[in-house]
């Protein structure tokens, strides 16, 4: 299985609205990133996770709140979100390298979560 | 400055024709290089990855080159299909730190029948 699942496809949401996007992979990678990508941009690192903790945060605001319960889940919690945040939402997974560095082996993506903040 | 730039910004091509697309980086010290392929909406879908030792890999009707010394790499597509329809997006590797991937802009590339 080399699939990387997200739910939900869309999402529509108010500024004071609280909702979660899920990712989902069983291949037993133990690095999920999720990134978020506008249009006709390439996309753009939010955060990573290696072995089910925070590795990187690119100075994202904290009105997005990453979680991994487990190796095989990676969730991003939205809060208070603002129209410009409406974005394509991708998780991906891959394998983590020797000593904690970027893997050869392929970062392999979710089909992204279309988010529109109204 | 670490970056990646990608030529054309976007190509049409008929149907059974190649093309190469050109992808030039910066990015130091370099690790590795990615295609990826990506449909409007859809998470990109890795094509090849090249190391510092390869210089060419195939993948199907996809052949990716990497020119480390120049520090430039092609994609070229033979006998091209409607569905090559898509944005062909150039990611390089920087380092060992997880996660540091640098993405070109991506070529938009456009088959018609």
């Amino acid at each position: 299985d080399t699939e990387v699942t997200q739910t939900p496809k869309h999402l529509v949401m108010g500024m004071t609205n609280k909702k979660s996007l899920k990712c989902e992979q069983h291949m037993g990678h133990r690095a999920m990133y999720w990134y978020k990508q506008k249009a006709k941009k390439p996309p753009e690192l939010m955060f990573v996770y290696s072995y089910e903790k925070l590795s990187i945060n690119e100075s994202v605001p904290s009105r997005f709140s990453p979680e991994c319960p487990n190796s095989s889940l990676l969730n991003l919690h939205l809060h208070a979100l603002q129209p410009e945040d409406s974005a394509l939402y991708l998780c991906a997974s891959s394998q983590v390298g020797l000593a904690g560095g970027l893997s050869t082996d392929t970062q392999y993506f979710g089909p992204g979560t279309r988010l529109t903040v109204l | 400055k670490n970056q990646v730039e990608q030529s054309p910004q976007s190509l049409i091509i008929l149907e059974g024709k190649n093309c190469t697309l050109q992808c030039n980086y910066t990015v130091s010290p370099f690790s590795n290089l990615r295609w990826y392929k990506q449909d409007t909406g859809r998470g990109p879908v890795s094509l090849t990855i090249m190391t510092f030792s390869e210089n060419t890999k195939s993948n199907g009707r996809y052949t990716a080159t990497l020119d480390a010394d120049t520090k430039q790499s092609s994609l070229h597509i033979t006998a091209s299909q409607l569905s090559d329809s898509a944005s062909y997006i150039c990611v390089v590797g920087r380092g060992s730190t997880l996660g540091r991937l640098y993405f070109g802009r991506g070529t938009q590339l456009t088959v018609w029948p």
